[in-house]
């Protein structure tokens, strides 16, 4: 139940097109949905995160899309750049238990290629 | 504002050695965790303190890691004694709120 589910494991994608990532959750208390961001020998950064009450949020080229009753999160990156190229994880907490545990994807390597 | 500060950034040792990781939060931050990633893997939480307090160490081995916060600042992890299956990426991480805002790591290779 506590686990958040992932994929693809990787993913080649051209220049300008557009990287679609998912993810899916089992424990309907979850209640923030982050997507990190990863670069080698670096930590994971914050990309954007959305909360159940929405369905999408929209950051840049960065969209989250949200469905509630199927337990499915996606991050969809338009016009993807070789700079994206990257490790992406989606991560699961329950913000209203108060412990802000964040349960992570397997990740998803992403290759952008020009 | 400066970052998660992380130390050493590589550690080899042989198993049943014993090993130690320091970590300086953005300042401010309560929140301290500590992640293990496998390679491969996503980053799995061993322990979490709030101040110097801990809020969740379930999934810390403890008859081998034991982590402190000093005086709600820095802290350290530590493995003793160490095992092969321990190799991996060590992150620390903090938050003010709901951010968590992770160091490089530290990469731990056991022989």
């Amino acid at each position: 139940q506590q686990q958040v589910k992932q994929s693809p494991q990787s993913l080649i994608v051209q220049k300008g097109g557009i990287s679609i990532i998912n993810c899916a959750y089992e424990n309907t208390a979850f209640d923030y949905f982050p997507w990190y961001q990863q670069f080698p020998g670096k930590g994971p950064a914050l990309l954007i995160a959305i909360r159940p009450d929405v369905s999408e949020k929209k950051e840049g080229r960065f969209t989250i899309s949200f469905n509630k009753s199927a337990k499915q999160f996606s991050l969809h990156i338009m016009d993807s750049q070789p700079g994206d190229s990257a490790t992406y994880f989606c991560a699961a907490a329950r913000l209203s238990g108060g412990y802000n545990k964040l349960i992570f994807g397997a990740g998803t390597r992403l290759a952008v290629h020009p | 504002e400066a970052g998660v500060a992380q130390s050493p950034r590589y550690k080899i040792i042989e198993k049943r050695q014993s090993v130690a990781f320091w970590c300086n939060p953005i300042s401010g931050h309560a929140t301290l965790y500590w992640y293990q990633q496998i390679l491969g893997q996503g980053p799995k939480l061993l322990i979490q303190f709030q101040n110097n307090g801990v809020v969740d160490d379930s999934q810390l081995p403890k008859d081998r890691f034991s982590a402190e916060r000093l005086k709600g600042v820095d802290s350290t992890l530590k493995i003793q004694p160490a095992k092969l299956e321990d190799s991996a990426v060590y992150l620390c991480a903090s938050s003010r709120e709901r951010e968590q805002f992770f160091g490089p790591g530290t990469r731990l290779t056991v022989l």
